[in-house]
């Protein structure tokens, strides 16, 4: 089975610029999440789709950060402009389905830099 | 959302078992416990959950006190592999992965 599958791997910008981010969950996954995990800290949950609709995007900083997800499947995560602060691991996630009983499954992640 | 409270960092010999508490005072009944490492350079990876009773698979097994207020991940023989971050984490049964991932127990295995 293949996992969740993430691009680019690393990205170097400089502020202000803007950054995308692409993601394509496991075949059949309905539930997809992005997190934001700055290095020393555990990641933290920006937004939260069943299938293209968004569940939950409370701590998704909306003035600068925007996610999709088209037709229910991949997902692109933008930020724009960027700031330093957003240097992170942006991590994508997938699970079969909603409830607390199914497991979520994590891609590799995109090192961001800001400089 | 109900948090999660770990040690920041454990030590364990290799070959020997690794106990790793994670306190949950404030858990719903809809609750599952989660458990997921991290190894560097990597996402998390899950590694067990439960609700009420203990569980067992592959990689762990999974303690859950009565009252579901603590949890423990066993690591029944500790590898060099096995060094990462542990992560407790709580999901909502009812729906929702608007999990709270705290710092963690970044596991040392010693040679």
């Amino acid at each position: 089975e293949a996992g969740v599958a993430q691009s680019p791997r690393y990205k170097i910008i400089e502020k202000r610029q803007s950054v995308a981010f692409w993601c394509n969950p496991i075949s059949g996954h309905a539930t997809l999440y992005w997190y934001q995990q700055i290095l020393g800290q555990g990641p933290k949950l920006l937004i939260q789709f069943q299938n293209n609709g968004v569940v939950d995007d409370s701590q998704l900083p909306k003035d600068r950060f925007s996610a999709e997800r088209l037709k229910g499947v991949d997902s692109t995560l933008k930020i724009q402009p960027a700031k330093l602060e957003d240097s992170a691991v942006y991590l994508c996630a997938s699970s079969l389905a909603v409830g607390g009983g199914t497991e979520a499954f994590f891609g590799q992640g995109t090192r961001l830099t800001v400089v | 959302d109900a948090k999660t409270t770990q040690p920041n960092s454990m030590e364990s010999n290799e070959e020997e078992p690794v106990h790793l508490p994670c306190n949950h005072s404030t858990i719903s009944g809809t609750d599952y416990i989660h458990w997921y490492r991290q190894l560097p350079s990597q996402g998390p990876e899950y590694v067990i959950h439960g609700l009420t009773s203990n569980v067992n698979n592959r990689m762990a097994s999974l303690a859950i006190a009565e009252d579901r207020k603590s949890s423990t991940l066993i690591l029944h023989r500790a590898t060099l592999r096995d060094a990462a971050v542990y992560y407790c984490i709580l999901r909502d049964g009812g729906g929702g992965f608007k999990t709270i991932f705290g710092a963690g127990t970044r596991l040392f295995v010693k040679a």
